[in-house]
């Protein structure tokens, strides 16, 4: 089975630093991804960990740890337009042609107050 | 580009009616998918189309019905549909090998009345 944790909301201060955990327990691991959501709109693409350590991209930082099942999403120098839901999503397997199932986590609503 | 468009953005059906949402990339993507996602959600998978094949079917129900045209372009056929079908549908596409990014689009929020 798949069981995937993130907390359900937080808050910061513009300008300040938020961290997103995620902990998972999946039946197999291939990749684990971040994704923001701006409420009524589609996913996007955030960052991508498959092997231990850090993956930074500007103000976003992405860390995982495959032998404690563990991930985080790291947001520096917050801004309003970073108020979104944050997706932590976990690829168990690839398919045999082509694509992968992923399984996602609740997501956690990140509400950024000046 | 990682563009992946959805038409119609809103749909408001009956229970009676026939309905169909569209999906369209051209990254030339291998991989299309169809989620479900309710408010305060995240996306549940639907479907998986592995170069215009079926390849996963999450226990939808027979009232959705998808078909995968060609490379480029993923419908998903509604019929009888009822009311807690209600919901943002998502369409994604991916490269198909490697990384395997999904990029979703924008959604068609469908309303079933």
């Amino acid at each position: 089975g798949q069981n995937i944790d993130q907390p359900t909301e937080m808050t910061a201060t513009e300008g300040a630093i938020v961290q997103i955990n995620c902990t998972y327990q999946t039946s197999g691991f291939n990749g684990l991804f971040w994704y923001q959501q701006h409420a009524g709109e589609a996913p996007t693409f955030l960052s991508y960990n498959v092997l231990d350590g850090l993956e930074e991209k500007g103000r976003f930082s992405s860390f995982l740890s495959r032998s404690k099942g563990y991930s985080y999403l790291l947001l520096k120098e917050l801004q309003m337009k970073d108020s979104a839901s944050y997706l932590c999503a976990v690829r168990d397997h690839g398919i045999k042609a082509a694509g992968n199932k992923l399984t996602f986590g609740g997501g956690t609503r990140v509400l950024v107050k000046p | 580009d990682t563009e992946v468009t959805q038409t119609p953005k809103h749909l408001v059906m009956g229970m009676t009616n026939k309905k169909s949402l569209k999906c369209e990339q051209h990254m030339g993507h291998r991989a299309m998918y169809w989620y479900k996602q309710k408010a305060k959600k995240p996306p549940e998978l639907m479907f998986v189309y592995s170069y215009e094949k079926l390849s996963i079917n999450e226990s939808v129900p027979s009232r959705f019905s998808p078909e995968c045209p060609n490379s480029s372009l993923l419908n998903l056929h509604l019929h009888a549909l009822q009311p807690e079908d209600s919901a943002l549908y998502l369409c994604a596409s991916s490269q198909g090998e490697g990384r395997d990014t999904q990029y979703f689009g924008p959604g068609t929020r469908l309303t079933v009345l």
